[in-house]
């Protein structure tokens, strides 16, 4: 069974605070990701990663940056946290050669910036 | 541009009824399509998935229907239980790409006793 986790269920910061969330998977995924899920929003992709030290951004990453040292371990980084910046972040993981393996989440971090 | 629709933010339903789940998308380069399950304060869970191939796809109780022509699929639940309520999201991708997922926004399924 894939396990996709992270570090944080939950998480109370401050605004200007450097955040890190931290995403570790145990299955030699390539393909990595970071979402942000929001009340009638669905789930926005913020970067992903294709491979250790490689990365791309999705739809929203403005405020956001991504670590990818190690092929296991995938970090997202609020550079200086905003309160519009609470929300649930969710990071899944999948194969890069199959092209029809299904994402993996991790469980979520709900973040709250006050 | 939203380019996978779900235009019913929930949907209410009788336990042992069917339940009828819809989802739209405007991409035509979108060719695999899949639904995930989310409950309160978990990841979401995939469900199932379909190959623009096929126009069909069963899994026991679920089973998910592609329309290509109308750009439109549905997922069926069948018979629906307590234990199926959730958030559920369908997602659209192009095979061969990035397995970048496009995630409607959620359809929240209450399946009443």
């Amino acid at each position: 069974d894939v396990k996709v986790t992270q570090s944080s269920r939950y998480l109370v910061k401050r605004t200007g605070e450097k955040v890190f969330l931290e995403c570790v998977q145990d299955m030699d995924h390539e393909n990595m990701f970071w979402y942000r899920q929001d009340p009638g929003l669905g789930l926005r992709l913020i970067y992903f990663s294709y491979d250790v030290k490689m990365k791309e951004k999705g739809d929203i990453p403005e405020g956001y940056s991504v670590s990818r040292e190690k092929k296991e371990r995938f970090s997202l980084i609020l550079e200086s946290a905003s309160t519009n910046q609470t929300s649930m972040y969710l990071c899944a993981s999948t194969r890069l050669v199959m092209s029809n393996q299904p994402q993996h989440f991790g469980d979520g971090t709900r973040l709250s910036i006050l | 541009d939203q380019q996978v629709k779900q235009n019913s933010p929930s949907l209410s339903v009788q336990e042992g009824r069917i339940s009828i789940l819809n989802c739209d998308y405007t991409n035509s380069m979108f060719d695999y399509f899949l639904w995930y399950k989310k409950y309160p304060a978990e990841g979401p869970t995939f469900l199932i998935s379909i190959s623009s191939i096929k126009d069909k796809n069963e899994d026991g109780r679920f089973t998910v229907f592609l329309n290509k022509s109308a750009k439109h699929l549905s997922l069926h639940i069948v018979p629906s239980q307590p234990g199926d309520s959730a958030v559920y999201f369908c997602a659209a991708t192009t095979q061969g790409g990035s397995e970048k997922l496009v995630f409607g926004k959620g359809t929240k399924l209450t399946v009443n006793p």
